[in-house]
């Protein structure tokens, strides 16, 4: 079965400054890999996935990923964050073969001061 | 427009009680799902859905019960047996798996409900 680390529960960062959240997965098949972004009492948006295909993924307000086949990893980055990036963001894995169902990590809360 | 609804947005439990959230989508996905969000923990799969009629447990389907009669609707009950409910409830839905598009591994999620105990 599949499986999705966040190491870093939370990340605080000045405004303007680069980030990046880490995910690490675990499968013995070929993955899909997403990010969702959650704001306070809220549903989860879909940031970006990694379906096939070139392994840098874009998404929506600046954010992108690289997957790491070698690495198992899938992490998150943006260039120069701003306040409104205070969310927590979720990775999630799911396996490419029929239904199976979407694996979340534990989520990491991205704290943007100015 | 096309979206989720979770209902109520805030619900309160007494000991022994059932209680029911409601999830309605119209945006014609096959596939509905339920999951409960800790903090700490991520999301977590109680049920779900792939066909009306039709429904499997998820990893903590304990104390919780489903139905989906109709294609628009799938409620969740948290029965009495649920010792620890208080959470935030999270619905979702998915295209089919048989539509050949990229788009059908994205899951469109409500707005939650959190559910405590009084």
């Amino acid at each position: 079965a599949q499986s999705v680390t966040q190491l870093d529960s939370q990340v605080p960062v000045f405004e303007e400054a680069p980030v990046e959240l880490r995910c690490n997965y675990s499968s013995s098949v070929s993955v899909y890999l997403f990010w969702y972004v959650q704001y306070p009492n809220q549903g989860l948006q879909l940031l970006l996935k990694y379906l096939s295909g070139s392994t840098l993924v874009k998404g929506i307000n600046g954010f992108e990923a690289e997957f790491n086949k070698s690495q198992t990893s899938f992490h998150l980055r943006k260039p120069s964050v701003h306040i409104s990036d205070t969310a927590e963001y979720f990775c999630a894995v799911k396996e490419n073969t029929g239904f199976q169902k979407l694996v979340f990590g534990t989520g990491t809360r991205l704290l943007v001061s100015p | 427009d096309g979206g989720i609804t979770q209902s109520p947005k805030y619900l309160f439990r007494k000991e022994g009680q059932n209680v029911t959230l409601s999830c309605e989508q119209n945006l014609n996905h096959d596939a509905m799902y339920w999951y409960r969000q800790d903090p700490g923990q991520g999301l977590r799969l109680i049920y779900y859905s792939q066909i009306v009629n039709d429904f499997q447990k998820g990893d903590i389907a304990e104390g919780y019960s489903v139905s989906r009669e109709k294609k628009e609707s799938f409620p969740l009950t948290v029965t009495s047996a649920q010792k620890n409910p208080t959470a935030f409830y999270l619905c979702a839905s998915s295209y089919p798996l048989v539509r050949p598009s990229a788009t059908n591994e994205k899951l469109f999620f409500g707005s939650g409900t959190q559910l405590s105990v009084l």
